[in-house]
């Protein structure tokens, strides 16, 4: 079955630290992945995507991601975080093709970012 | 352009109710997933439609059912509410091609549900 993990559950960060988020996957071929993130009270939203082309993808508010193939990862960076980035992230990964495809999310990363 | 909209944001039900949740996706979007995201669970996918079918379905009991109209709007149906139902309900409306491109989807706020 598919899955997608993300191995840090909660992590906490003074501001200006760098922060790198983990995300595997369980399965090979052609993927198309995604980190979303959810502020406190507030819908998810897409940070950033990668489909195909150059393995490392710049997002939204100075976030970027990079995916490497050989060990199946999608991790998260951003090289100084903001009070502001405090949220819920969650990686995804949408795998399959017609009927057989879906959209499958790991647990989510709880980032909280101390002044 | 509107975004998704999710009616209602907030509901009470006690066990055994049921319970139907709208869903309103973007001009244009012909898929509609819902989501069920909890605390300990995170977001685990209930069921996808495209032009008014079930196009793919995750692992819930038949309790949770669908539906989507020819405007592309969509309700989600949960009878007999157990406690455990008590979670934030998500609906995604994409696109809906198969390229993985245009299945990117854009979230609505969500129904959060409590089952007393």
């Amino acid at each position: 079955a598919q899955s997608v993990s993300q191995h840090n559950h909660h992590v906490i960060l003074s501001e200006a630290a760098s922060l790198e988020l983990g995300c595997n996957y369980s399965y090979g071929g052609t993927v198309n992945l995604f980190w979303y993130v959810q502020y406190p009270g507030q819908h998810l939203q897409l940070l950033l995507k990668y489909f195909s082309g150059d393995p490392l993808v710049k997002g939204i508010k100075g976030f970027e991601a990079e995916f490497i193939k050989s060990k199946f990862s999608f991790n998260l960076r951003k090289p100084s975080v903001q009070w502001s980035d405090t949220a819920e992230y969650f990686c995804a990964v949408f795998k399959g093709a017609g009927t057989a495809s879906k959209l499958t999310f790991g647990t989510g990363t709880r980032l909280q970012v101390t002044l | 352009k509107a975004g998704v909209t999710q009616t209602p944001r907030y509901l009470i039900k006690t066990r055994g109710q049921q319970v139907t949740l709208s869903c309103s996706p973007i001009s244009g979007h012909r898929s509609v997933s819902w989501y069920q995201q909890t605390p300990g669970q995170g977001l685990q996918f209930l069921f996808e439609y495209f032009s008014e079918t079930q196009r793919n379905k995750g692992n819930f009991p038949g309790r949770f059912s669908g539906r989507q109209f020819s405007n592309s709007r969509s309700e989600m149906n949960v009878s007999t509410l157990e406690l455990g139902d008590s979670a934030l309900y998500l609906c995604a409306s994409s696109l809906g091609a198969t390229s993985g491109r245009y299945r990117e989807q854009f979230f609505g706020p969500g129904t959060r549900l409590t089952v007393l």
